[in-house]
Parts: C-alpha cells; sequence; structure tokens
C-alpha cells in the first residue's frame, strides 16, 4: 500500500460545478498537508496548505484536513475552465526534512 | 524574477551512457531537491540538499544514482549505465529557508529522460 493514495481519474465536470478532490493516507507522522496544481506540460505549483487538521478558504478552493480519518480535500467552488489540470495532493512530516511525498494526482476537466 | 531552471529539457541516451542533468534554483534558496515523475504519477523523492550538504538520499533508487551541489547553488543529477526503466521526468525543486519554505517548493520545467 502506498503512503498516499489519490484516485486518478479523470474528472470531467460543467463550468460552475463544486469540484471534489482528495486522498487518503497511511503515515501519522505527516503533519502539513499541501495541494499542488501542475498543468500540461509544466511543473506543479503550490495551490493550499494546512498545518495538522481543519479547515482553511482561500477564494474559491477550501483544503480540510481530518487527521483522525487520515483524509484530505479539496473543494473548488464555481470551477472554471482555467482549473482544468491535475491535482496532486502533497505531504510531509515535522522536523526539519521537507521531502514530499505525492499522490499520484487526479485530472481535471472543466468544460466551458 | 527567474524560476527554476532546468538543463537539458530532453535527453535522449542509448542504454548503459551516463547523463548528467542540471539544475538550477531560484537565487538565493537553501534547499533543492531532486523528484522522479513518471506519466501520470505524482512526482517520487529522490533527495534534497540544505546548501550543499545531502540531507536526505534516501529516495534514489540504487547506486548508479548520485547527486551534488557542491558550492551550495547548481546541481547535479547523475545516473550511470542508464538503463530504459531509468526514463521518465526528472524535477528540481527548491524552496527558501523560511517562511513558505516549510511548505512550498519551487518546481522546475524538468527533464524529459528517454533511454533506448
Amino acid at each position: 500500500q502506498k503512503e498516499v493514495e489519490q484516485d486518478p481519474g479523470p474528472l470531467s465536470v460543467p463550468e460552475g460545478a463544486i469540484v471534489s478532490l482528495n486522498c487518503t493516507y497511511s503515515n501519522s507522522a505527516f503533519q502539513y498537508f499541501m495541494w499542488y496544481r501542475q498543468y500540461s506540460r509544466k511543473g506543479p505549483e503550490l495551490l493550499m496548505y494546512t498545518y495538522s487538521s481543519g479547515n482553511k478558504e482561500d477564494g474559491r478552493f477550501t483544503a480540510q484536513v481530518d487527521k483522525s480519518s487520515k483524509y484530505i480535500s479539496l473543494f473548488i467552488r464555481d470551477s472554471q475552465p482555467s482549473d482544468s489540470a491535475t491535482y496532486l495532493c502533497a505531504m510531509r512530516g515535522g522536523g526539519s526534512n521537507y521531502k514530499l511525498t505525492f499522490g499520484k494526482g487526479t485530472l481535471l476537466t472543466v468544460n466551458p | 524574477g527567474a524560476g527554476v531552471s532546468q538543463s537539458p529539457r530532453y535527453k535522449v541516451t542509448k542504454r548503459g551512457q551516463d547523463v548528467a542533468l542540471r539544475c538550477d534554483p531560484i537565487s538565493g534558496h537553501v534547499s533543492l531537491y531532486w523528484y522522479r515523475q513518471a506519466l501520470g504519477q505524482g512526482p517520487e523523492f529522490l533527495t534534497y540538499f540544505n546548501y550543499e550538504a545531502q540531507q536526505d538520499k534516501s529516495g534514489l533508487p540504487n547506486d548508479r544514482f548520485s547527486a551534488e551541489r557542491p558550492e551550495g547553488s547548481i546541481s547535479t543529477l547523475t545516473i550511470q549505465r542508464t538503463e530504459q526503466r531509468d526514463s521518465a521526468m526528472y524535477r528540481c525543486a527548491s524552496s527558501p529557508e523560511t517562511g513558505l519554505g516549510v511548505v512550498a517548493q519551487y518546481f522546475g520545467p524538468g527533464t524529459r529522460l528517454l533511454v533506448l
């Protein structure tokens, strides 16, 4: 079993839909939870992060972490065609080792 | 400002040849990471440096892979005696020491390696 599991999709939604993306993990040492967005032929870029459990909102994006269930989610409201990309969850432990463990990514297409 | 740059962008080599992949991090970034990303997968950690010190090389698949960052800036990932299974996108990332550096790694465009 991989440390981080993510459904690869693909996921196709109409413009304006609410999108829910999620990951599960097995390593209880993970403390930082991130979502990276990767456009085709580009490197990943950080979208949001959360430390430990809780919710975080940034515009149309909301990240949730439930450490008791080892489950994290990213919600996108009012999705736009420009949101079409691969969304990767990533995690790391505390301390000084900044090594990230990524999920395999979910390919999202928002259709106009 | 300039982002992370990697060279070459594409590398085709024959099985058994050595290759060297270069990463030039964002100026002033203390930490530098190497990842390998297969098609349809997320990046997989290989190794990372703080300044010139290699802090963790637990992700290097075997002793054919090595990395260095002798002056704490540019880094080179070397693969000796390449094999077809080494074909992948190799990505470099860098991060600052403080602030978002604990979570934000800035990725380069990658080097696509194809071993024939």
